[in-house]
């Protein structure tokens, strides 16, 4: 049973173009939401964060947005750029429980064609 | 300093056999995660060590399955009688403060193949 689902593998955009990633949730007591970035034969390295007494984060080209009553968020690039290319992770957590446990989706591939 | 420091980077093991993997979390980082990536998946969580607490080993996926962290240090993962389903790219993390809002540093993993 997955608690973080994203539900796109795959996703293409043209460079300079907005890139928007989705992620869907099922756990109401998930309190604090992340998206990580993996390059291939890396570990994933921290992108942004959001609490949920927030609805938008804002760094640089990314904003997350989240939407608690629908249990969903996404991760917004503008402008995609080619080094975005990589895979992006939502990851979960829920204060309260082992604070470790981040609870991560598969993934969606993000290619930024030139 | 360094990053988080996994080794080996790759390990090829026969079924049956046991294997170590080791990783060096950041210095000065109190909690370390382990989590594992298999072909097609997303991150799934294994075990978490944070200070002198008992780890939380909610995520091992069976007794075959066991790791050790040294005071704040060096932490290794042990799979004992490793079989084809345990193929996967093991991943360790760790953090400063050992929450789960506190963003976790990656190594660059241990990618395992039994045969």
């Amino acid at each position: 049973d997955q608690q973080v689902k994203q539900n796109s593998p795959s996703l293409s955009v043209q460079e300079g173009r907005i890139s928007i990633l989705n992620c869907d949730y099922t756990n109401s007591m998930f309190d604090y939401f992340l998206w990580y970035k993996k390059y291939p034969a890396e570990g994933p390295t921290f992108l942004i964060s959001i609490s949920s007494i927030k609805d938008k984060n804002e760094d640089g080209r990314f904003t997350v947005f989240l939407n608690k009553s629908a249990k969903h968020l996404s991760l917004h690039i503008v402008p995609s750029q080619p080094g975005d290319s990589a895979v992006y992770f939502c990851a979960a957590s829920a204060e309260g429980r082992s604070q470790g446990n981040l609870i991560f989706g598969k993934g969606t591939k993000l290619s930024v064609k030139p | 300093g360094a990053g988080v420091s996994q080794s080996p980077s790759n390990k090829v093991t026969e079924k049956g056999k046991d294997v170590e993997l080791r990783c060096d979390p950041i210095s000065g980082h109190t909690a370390l995660y382990w989590y594992r990536q298999r072909l097609g998946q997303g991150l799934e969580f294994l075990i978490y060590f944070q200070g002198n607490s008992a780890p939380d080993k909610s995520g091992l996926p069976s007794d075959r399955f066991s790791a050790e962290r040294t005071g704040e240090s060096v932490s290794t993962l042990t799979i004992q009688r490793t079989q084809q389903e345990d193929s996967a790219v093991y991943l360790c993390a760790s953090s400063l403060l050992g929450q789960g809002i506190s963003p976790l540093h990656f190594g660059n993993g241990t990618r395992l193949t039994v045969t």
